[in-house]
């Protein structure tokens, strides 16, 4: 199907794993992006990329960590996780930059226990 | 401080009544500005852009950009239950290095009583 998805859905991990959050869109777009939402803080973004091999910081990067090398996917790792991390993440694509909306993927709930 | 301010609510209107949202941004060079709706437990979905001053409708929905006041609104006609959900204005802002990024509010929820 064509769109956004993101996976998994649901995440419980321990306090200092890795953990890898997967986002693959099928439209080509050139942007894309990751953010979190938390209650309290709204939506904040913690790294983009407007194309492949092309990332940068966002609101929220520390701990973090992105890579895109194919247009259609665009991974985010926390490497050591903690439980300030718990949060709902969001990836999302653009057609392109400034002025172009946005897509959202369905998100992942990730909990660091 | 790039902010985009949202009054939380809940804002609570009947059945068939006019909803209003309203926003307000920081940056007087934004130039682009977006209306999400987000339902509970669901990712935000687009509802409304809109780039110029004044007013652009689509369906029940009108979108209202004032750029002098800094101001975007979201009108709501004919509210329907299945409305509720927590409205999301987003603005174009340059911060840092970024070039024109989405900065969103902290949303709006909105309950239509049946």
């Amino acid at each position: 199907d064509a769109g956004i998805t993101q996976s998994p859905r649901y995440k419980i991990t321990e306090t200092g794993r890795q953990v890898t959050l997967m986002c693959h869109q099928t439209w080509s777009h050139s942007y894309m992006f990751w953010y979190r939402q938390d209650l309290g803080h709204g939506l904040r973004l913690i790294y983009y990329s407007a194309a492949a091999d092309i990332t940068d910081k966002g609101e929220v990067p520390d701990g973090y960590v992105v890579s895109r090398s194919k247009t259609e996917n665009f991974p985010l790792t926390l490497e050591s996780a903690t439980r300030s991390q718990t949060s709902v993440y969001f990836c999302a694509s653009s057609e392109s930059g400034r002025g172009y909306e946005q897509y959202f993927g369905p998100g992942t709930r990730l909990t660091v226990t | 401080q790039k902010e985009v301010e949202q009054n939380s609510g809940p804002l609570s209107v009947p059945e068939g009544a006019i909803a209003s949202l309203n926003c307000t941004y920081s940056d007087r060079g934004s130039q682009s500005f977006f209306w999400y709706r987000q339902y509970s437990g669901k990712s935000p979905e687009l509802i409304m852009f809109i780039y110029s001053n004044g007013d652009k409708e689509d369906g029940r929905f009108t979108a209202q950009l004032n750029k002098a006041s800094q101001y975007v609104s979201l009108l709501i006609r004919d509210s329907q239950p299945s409305d509720s959900a927590t409205y999301l204005c987003a603005v174009d802002m340059n911060y840092g290095g970024s070039q024109g990024n989405l900065i969103f509010g902290k949303g709006t929820k909105l309950s239509v009583k049946p």
